[in-house]
């Protein structure tokens, strides 16, 4: 169980196109999830955490219009990076928050590699 | 602040011991997770403490004590595929996770 899917694993694009990133929960309801960015050698920093049926919450120097998110259901989170530039080529990671008795839990999606040229 | 410290980097031998030390400062404390990381991959759950002692999985450990604000994780029998980054995480008092840098660790033969 605690099975999460992004899709696309890898994406090029051209600069100034915009990219969407999906995250999904495939056997649990995640009513938040969140979005990481990982450039090489660097830890994960927290972009924005996503809430189910409200706007995301955004983590500062993070230009929330830029990256527009959407948690449109219980399993389905999105990411859309708009006008993408080669300073937006990174390792993007969802995970999903998994709350049971006692724990909470965030399970990662196997991320989306995104080469802006 | 908040803060996670653990080491940049450490080398171990095939088979042997190694403890991932982890200190933490933040506000507030929900539980502190470990995760694995290869490279190239997205962080995989290892383990969740919210009390104190020791968590036991496998050839895998975690140990948390929340009064010195302190967590180690503890890997046995280490085989070469336990080459990776292994990152402490502490849930705050606002269920965020506040990540470490990641402890990078080597395995030779």
């Amino acid at each position: 169980g605690a099975v999460v899917s992004q899709h696309p694993s890898w994406v090029i694009c051209k600069s100034g196109t915009s990219v969407k990133i999906e995250c999904r929960s495939l056997d649990f309801q995640a009513t938040t999830m969140f979005w990481y960015r990982q450039f090489p050698k660097q830890s994960l920093m927290l972009m924005a955490t996503s809430n189910e049926g409200s706007k995301a919450t955004y983590e500062q120097g993070v230009e929330k219009d830029k990256f527009l998110i959407n948690h449109a259901s219980l399993t389905l989170s999105t990411l859309t990076v708009t006008s993408a530039h080669p300073e937006d080529s990174s390792f993007y990671i969802c995970s999903a928050r998994l709350v049971r008795t006692f724990q909470e839990t965030q399970y990662f999606g196997p991320g989306t590699r995104l080469l802006v040229l | 602040g908040q803060n996670i410290d653990q080491p940049t980097e450490m080398t171990a031998t095939e088979g042997a011991i190694v403890q991932i030390n982890c200190t933490y400062q933040t506000s507030g404390f929900n539980g502190l997770f470990w995760y694995q990381q290869h490279a190239g991959e997205a962080p995989t759950f290892l383990s969740y403490n919210v009390l104190d002692g020791l968590e036991e999985k496998g050839r895998f450990s975690s140990f948390l004590s929340r009064s010195k604000g302190y967590s180690y994780l503890l890997l046995k029998e280490l085989q070469m595929k336990d080459s990776a980054s292994y990152l402490c995480a502490v849930m705050d008092s606002n269920y965020q996770l506040i990540w470490g840098a990641g402890t990078k660790l080597i395995i030779k033969p």
